[in-house]
């Protein structure tokens, strides 16, 4: 079993639609992240998290720690959005980032 | 602009042939990260270096090499010793100051045929 799962693995939606990504995770974490990856492959970070919830524009991520388990919502999607979600954990005495495999969004116009 | 450089975006090599990828950063970060990409997988860290001329093994070290001769630079090298080395390889860097969060490159895209 992976450290880290994330669900959906793929998702579609239409435009204007409300979209939750999750993430789950089996160890003790420093941090949280949530990272984009755009068909050319390169990675932004969009939060980093260990605590709350954090909004950045369309962007909400939350985290509870004791269930160990982080969302990312989108509101309002748009087709700009589609992307792969990842989700990461900083964890362990060498702050080591573990990585879940990714939710594949489309959203469709 | 301050960032992580990588080159090239798309490399080819004949297998049996040692490649290098090049990773820079002017964002003066200390510590460098190489990961690797497979389709289905997360990220998997290859090597990483904290500082200057060290560097250490991560989850996936075997047939691949380092150097980290300038804070600037780690440069990392595909030995034909890597059975499956087509992939795609990100470079990461971060601050001593920000110890959880680091930034990524572009990445390359190796095939290898």
């Amino acid at each position: 079993k992976n450290e880290v799962e994330q669900s959906p693995q793929n998702l579609t939606a239409q435009e204007g639609e409300f979209i939750t990504i999750n993430c789950s995770y089996s160890v003790g974490i420093s941090a949280l992240h949530w990272l984009q990856q755009h068909p050319g492959g390169g990675i932004v970070s969009l939060f980093m998290l260990s605590s709350g919830k954090k909004k950045h524009g369309r962007l909400i991520a939350t985290i509870n720690i004791q269930e160990k388990h982080s969302s990312l919502h989108i509101t309002a999607s748009h087709p700009r959005d589609s992307a792969v979600y990842i989700c990461a954990v900083t964890g362990g005495a060498t702050n080591k980032l573990i990585f879940g495999t990714g939710t594949l969004l489309a959203v469709q116009p | 602009d301050g960032g992580i450089t990588q080159s090239p975006k798309y490399l080819f090599r004949k297998e049996g042939q040692n490649v290098t990828l090049s990773c820079e950063q002017n964002l003066n970060h200390d510590a460098m990260y190489w990961y690797r990409q497979d389709p289905g997988q997360g990220l998997r860290l290859i090597y990483y270096s904290q500082i200057v001329n060290d560097f250490q093994k991560g989850d996936i070290a075997e047939g691949y090499s380092v150097s980290r001769e300038k804070k600037e630079s780690f440069p990392l090298t595909v030995t034909s010793a890597q059975k499956n080395p087509t992939a795609f390889y990100l470079c990461a860097s971060r601050h001593a100051g920000t110890p959880y969060e680091q930034y990524f490159g572009p990445g390359t895209r190796l095939t290898v045929t």
